[in-house]
């Protein structure tokens, strides 16, 4: 199953409110998880089950979606958010990940 | 808490072996699958595999079928990750990562590694 993101770069301003999609080339219900990685450090899991935020995540992270189409919010960008963002999909193997979507400051 | 720490940088010639291990600990070992991903330098994320850690099965990328081999050790808490016959393009930082589900493979990664860094060159 391939994963596409969109776009794969992001400029954006503090404040500002941000979508990142992710396509799933076949239907994978809700079988979708979302990641933060910056620089250096191993990813973190944002959202899992398409909607539902990890425990410990700020709550201007939303995710939504079923089957091949997903989004990834930030309702509000704070300077610590700016990072790669990458989706997985865990309806089958190999769980393949999106190529990534960096978020960059304005 | 729930820790996974992993070895350290390897640095490895071309057809050479090279295994990663990831200690766990702060929570039931056996009761939790590990996941293994690798990134190459300024790249994205790969998905190699996966290991029981309660039966000892294990799934891996259909690419890394018969380099791969993927084990864990309940006496310890550590899984490996032994990778064979290296080739430059398989330098990159390579991940563990626990399922946050247990006793399943369908499961999100909910803590990881800090990764270890891979090196094939001549």
């Amino acid at each position: 199953i391939q994963l596409t993101q969109s776009p794969s770069f992001l400029s954006a301003s503090v404040g500002d409110r941000v979508t990142i999609t992710c396509r799933a080339s076949q239907g994978i219900s809700t079988y979708l998880a979302w990641y933060q990685q910056k620089p250096g450090k191993a990813p973190e899991l944002l959202i899992y089950a398409a909607s539902t935020l990890q425990s410990g995540v700020p709550s201007r992270f939303s995710g939504s979606g079923s089957g091949t189409e997903f989004t990834l919010t930030i309702s509000s960008l704070q300077p610590e958010d700016f990072a790669t963002y990458f989706c997985q999909q865990l309806n089958s193997h190999p769980f393949s990940f999106g190529q990534g979507t960096k978020l960059e400051i304005k | 808490q729930v820790q996974l720490v992993q070895s350290e940088t390897e640095m490895k010639k071309p057809g050479a072996s090279v295994k990663v291990s990831c200690k766990a600990s702060g929570y039931i070992f056996i009761n939790y699958g590990i996941s293994w991903m690798r990134q190459a330098p300024g790249q994205g994320l790969e998905w190699m595999g996966w290991s029981s850690a309660y039966s000892g099965i294990t799934v891996s990328a259909e690419k890394l079928q018969g380099r791969i081999t993927m084990t864990t050790d309940s006496s310890t808490g550590t899984a490996y990750m032994e990778l064979r016959s290296l080739r430059s393009d398989d330098t990159a930082v390579y991940y563990c990562a626990r399922d946050r589900i247990a006793l399943t493979m369908f499961a999100s990664s909910d803590y990881w590694g800090q990764g270890t860094l891979v090196t094939v060159s001549s």
